[in-house]
């Protein structure tokens, strides 16, 4: 069983379009993120989310939202895609944050392509 | 921002050799220091989560130190094998959330 899936695993879409990559986890943990690596392979934190708070990255365009239906999922929806949201976006997922002390549950990252 | 840094960014291993590489964070209100490893088309795995200053953890012939004060932590692979060959991130997290800052990795090549 795949601890943490994200669907779909390769998007590509026009500029301007609005599009969805979906993140489940089966874990039960309390707390999901999204990261993005950049061009140069860094991974940042865009979002981290649990069911009382959602803390945003400052330097995430407000075109990216992320959604939660319930515990396990969290979604990231983007607007209005540009060709610099380009990029790999990976899904995470850990228990109850603490003090950033327990490990982190990996998708295999969704490949964005805009063009 | 939470500056993590790596180095060095790639090497080249024989077979058969033991590395070590280093992961530099702040050592001013210290949390965590994460280590994952990244297999390229894969998404990465947690091989320790080190909190206690001088803590040394293994896993196999991979092995992780901690020096919280001066802000340092090692990871060590003994008897390097092909299957060693992915790249190595080391983390540490915001403000006590898991919220994590990743340095840019050290990508390791174990030649045959």
């Amino acid at each position: 069983d795949t601890a943490v899936s994200q669907t779909p695993k390769y998007l590509v879409t026009q500029m301007g379009n609005d599009k969805s990559i979906k993140c489940e986890q089966n874990l039960g943990h309390d707390t999901m993120y999204w990261y993005k690596q950049d061009s140069k392979k860094f991974l940042k934190i865009m979002f981290s989310y649990n069911n009382k708070e959602l803390i945003i990255n400052e330097t995430v365009p407000n075109r990216f939202s992320p959604k939660s239906p319930d515990k396990a999922h969290l979604n990231l929806h983007i607007n209005s895609l540009e060709l610099g949201d380009s990029a790999v976006y990976f899904c995470a997922s850990s228990q109850e944050p603490g003090q950033g002390n327990t490990e982190a549950f990996f998708g295999q990252g969704t490949r964005l392509t805009v063009v | 921002i939470l500056n993590v840094e790596q180095s060095p960014q790639s090497l080249h291993v024989q077979e058969g050799d033991s590395t070590n590489f280093t992961c530099s964070f702040p050592s001013s209100n210290f949390y965590a220091l994460h280590w994952y490893r990244w297999e390229t088309a894969k998404s990465p795995e947690a091989l320790f989560v080190m909190t206690l200053n001088g803590d040394e953890k293994k896993k196999g012939r991979i092995s992780a130190t901690l020096n919280t004060k001066e802000g340092y932590s090692y990871l060590y692979i003994k008897g390097s094998q092909p299957e060693d060959s992915a790249t190595y991130l080391c983390a540490s997290p915001y403000y006590g959330n898991n919220r994590l800052a990743f340095g840019k990795g050290n990508q390791v090549v174990v030649i045959p």
